[in-house]
């Protein structure tokens, strides 16, 4: 069956350091990933997209790799702050066929960023 | 850009009783539109998904169903709520392959 993983449940790093992040697939064959962000309490909110031509993306701090040999994406912030506490979501769609841009997503991974 | 609607923010509900929560969609049209559960400390898990109006596709069995009266109306409804619908519902639209979320419901079954 398909399934997405995101390793870690939760990771804590200090600030200034960078936060690596993971999500592994198995039974897709996903034409994209894309990276959420969401806040307690409040919905996602989309971050990055990559395809699966593309090897790497970057947006500011961050950037995203995506290994479709590994099935694996790492998610990566570089000089992190507080303020980028979250939980991060990977999701995936199926390529090919008619998926109306259904999305599966990880059960994501609580960053804590500490002063 | 797009700006999604959901009501109630929160609600307390007794098992049993039904359930209406509807979303409405700002600055799109013809819309891509999905309704997620997520369950404490889980992830999304994708409920009902529509493409147009009157177009209902459920992901999974459940106790819950979809409507889509309007272009840029999403209605999650239930005739009879159980202990296990609680959770936090989020309505997203979709677009060039980015999902945009609303602000969410949370919903308690006692």
């Amino acid at each position: 069956s398909q399934k997405i993983e995101q390793n870690s449940e939760a990771l804590n790093i200090q600030e200034g350091k960078t936060a690596t992040l993971t999500c592994n697939y198995t039974n897709y064959s996903p034409a994209y990933l894309q990276w959420y962000r969401q806040d307690p309490g409040r919905g996602p909110v989309f971050l990055l997209l990559i395809r699966e031509n593309e090897k790497e993306k970057r947006k500011e701090r961050l950037k995203v790799t995506f290994d479709t040999t590994l099935k694996q994406s790492l998610f990566h912030i570089t000089a992190s702050q507080p303020a980028d506490s979250a939980t991060y979501l990977c999701a995936l769609e199926n390529a090919g066929g008619t998926s109306y841009g259904k999305l599966t997503f990880g059960q994501g991974t609580i960053l804590t960023v500490h002063p | 850009s797009q700006t999604i609607h959901q009501w109630p923010a929160t609600l307390v509900q007794p098992v049993g009783s039904p359930l209406s929560l509807e979303c409405t969609v700002e600055g799109t049209s013809n819309p891509n539109l999905y309704w997620y559960r997520q369950a404490a400390g889980r992830g999304l898990q994708l409920l009902f998904y529509s493409v147009g109006i009157g177009q209902i596709s459920s992901e999974v069995p459940q106790n819950l169903s979809a409507s889509r009266p309007q272009d840029r109306q999403f209605i999650l409804s239930s005739k009879k709520l159980l202990l296990s619908d609680s959770g936090f519902y989020l309505c997203a639209e979709g677009q060039d392959n980015e999902q945009f979320f609303g602000p969410g419901t949370r919903l308690t079954v006692l």
